[in-house]
């Protein structure tokens, strides 16, 4: 079982406050990590893939950066609104295996 | 597009019962997979596929069977249901775990309760 870590595991912000959670995973035989958004009574969606080191990747006021010589990522909010209420899911894989690890989740409320 | 269809959505069952859940996708994907969701846990892995007539244990298998009869359909099956796997069920699909830029897509979710 491989460990993947979310911080924090809830979040309260204002409306227009800007945001950003972590996700780490283990550095070794990395492939790629996942970011995905969750809503209450919907399933996942995609919001990143990443695979390079270095990588920044970004859709409209989200944005998501990846280090994978020391296992983190982060994924960044920018003037959060009452939509991105949710919780954010990071999933990791290794070269080997064919199984994604994922982590618990960062839930996000955005208060009016 | 329908995507991932995953049935059904609730079901209550007794301890003992056996149950299917569905899950098709028409994406022509070759990776599926099942995962159960509980409270304080990560998504976990039952069972996966990476292609028809291939499949394979995840990380807690145990009271789960899985065919893969065909690359669109890949059904869960609940042996003598027990209280422990009261869980929320999702079921993915990936075009293929060989391609790096590959994202899953998630069925609706089954909400199971045992009795």
């Amino acid at each position: 079982i491989l460990n993947v870590e979310q911080s924090p595991q809830s979040l309260h912000v204002q409306e227009g406050d800007s945001t950003n959670f972590t996700c780490s995973f283990p550095s070794s035989n990395f492939y790629a990590l996942h970011w995905y958004r969750w809503e209450t009574a919907k399933s996942p969606e995609a919001l990143f893939v990443m695979t390079l080191n270095g990588d920044e990747k970004k859709k409209g006021r989200i944005s998501a950066t990846l280090n994978t010589k020391e296992g983190y990522s982060y994924l960044y909010i920018k003037g959060s609104q009452p939509e991105d209420s949710a919780t954010y899911l990071c999933a990791f894989k290794r070269h080997t295996g064919n199984q994604f690890y994922f982590g618990t989740g960062t839930s996000l409320t955005v208060i009016p | 597009n329908a995507g991932v269809t995953q049935t059904p959505k609730f079901q209550v069952l007794k301890t003992g019962q056996s149950m299917t859940l569905q899950c098709a996708q028409d994406m022509n994907h070759e990776y599926m997979s099942w995962y159960r969701q509980d409270p304080g846990m990560g998504l976990r892995l039952i069972h996966y596929s990476v292609g028809a007539g291939i499949t394979d244990q995840g990380e807690v298998p145990n009271g789960y069977n899985v065919s893969r009869s065909t690359t669109e359909d890949f059904p869960l099956r609940l042996l003598s249901a027990a209280p422990s796997q009261t869980s929320v069920y999702f079921c993915a699909s990936s075009y293929s775990l060989q391609r790096q830029n590959t994202e899953a897509f998630f069925g609706q979710g089954t909400r199971l309760t045992v009795v």
